[in-house]
């Protein structure tokens, strides 16, 4: 059973960019959320998203924006990217909303110059 | 709005010690998860407590709750070296949904041999 395939798993940009990144979650599971890692603020929750449909969203600036594609895939984007966005972007996979098993990617390491 | 502490957030112990990490959290839960991440790595899930006096073990963790203290515990018994990593609490309002998971600061564990 494959995992949660977070890519790239490395990234570069420069201030002012956007970026786009992808999570493709567990077969058969249909909710994704994200996270961002930071050493300042650690663990912080995102968005999560079921059936195509963004259910709840953390406290971020309307830079952070997702979707969720019908094979359950994942995207996040992040746009005018600033110096404080550079972070481990994680993705957990669940099997449904309210499900209590989050399964996390190795996740994406976004590094702003 | 939701808060989870966790002490201490530095620890470093010798090999065959046993101690405790805490987690508090503020507000009520229905589930409480303990992860557990090596550098540069992803989130490994270690467990999932959802009722009050709920105990769970593994190797050399024992994870509890007390859902009415608001408080969880991570007990490492005899410690070896390969736990050196950092802990995570993470914890989900309660209802389930797609409210995401508060994770707190995390507890960094060195284990000296």
């Amino acid at each position: 059973k494959a995992g949660v395939t977070q890519t790239p798993r490395y990234l570069i940009k420069t201030r002012g960019q956007q970026v786009t990144l992808s999570c493709s979650p567990i077969s058969g599971h249909r909710s994704v959320s994200w996270y961002q890692q930071t050493p300042g603020q650690g663990l912080q929750f995102l968005f999560e998203y079921f059936s195509e449909t963004q259910r709840n969203k953390g406290n971020f600036p309307g830079r952070f924006s997702g979707r969720q594609f019908s094979n359950s895939r994942s995207e996040m984007n992040v746009s005018t990217l600033e110096l404080g966005d550079s972070a481990l972007y994680l993705c957990a996979s669940i099997p449904t909303i309210g499900s209590l098993g989050y399964t996390f990617g190795s996740g994406t390491r976004l590094t702003v110059v | 709005e939701l808060k989870v502490e966790q002490n201490p957030l530095f620890l470093s112990m010798q090999e065959g010690k046993n101690y405790t990490i805490y987690c508090n959290y503020s507000t009520t839960s229905d589930r409480l998860y303990w992860y557990r991440q090596d550098p540069g790595k992803s989130l490994e899930s270690l467990f999932v407590l959802l009722s009050n006096g709920a105990v769970k073990q593994e190797g050399r963790l024992m994870a509890s709750l007390d859902t009415k203290a608001r408080l969880s515990t991570l007990h490492i018994t005899a410690a070896v070296h390969d736990l050196s990593a950092t802990y995570f609490c993470a914890v989900g309002l309660s209802g389930g949904g797609a409210d995401g998971l508060t994770f707190g600061k995390g507890t960094h564990l060195i284990i000296q041999p």
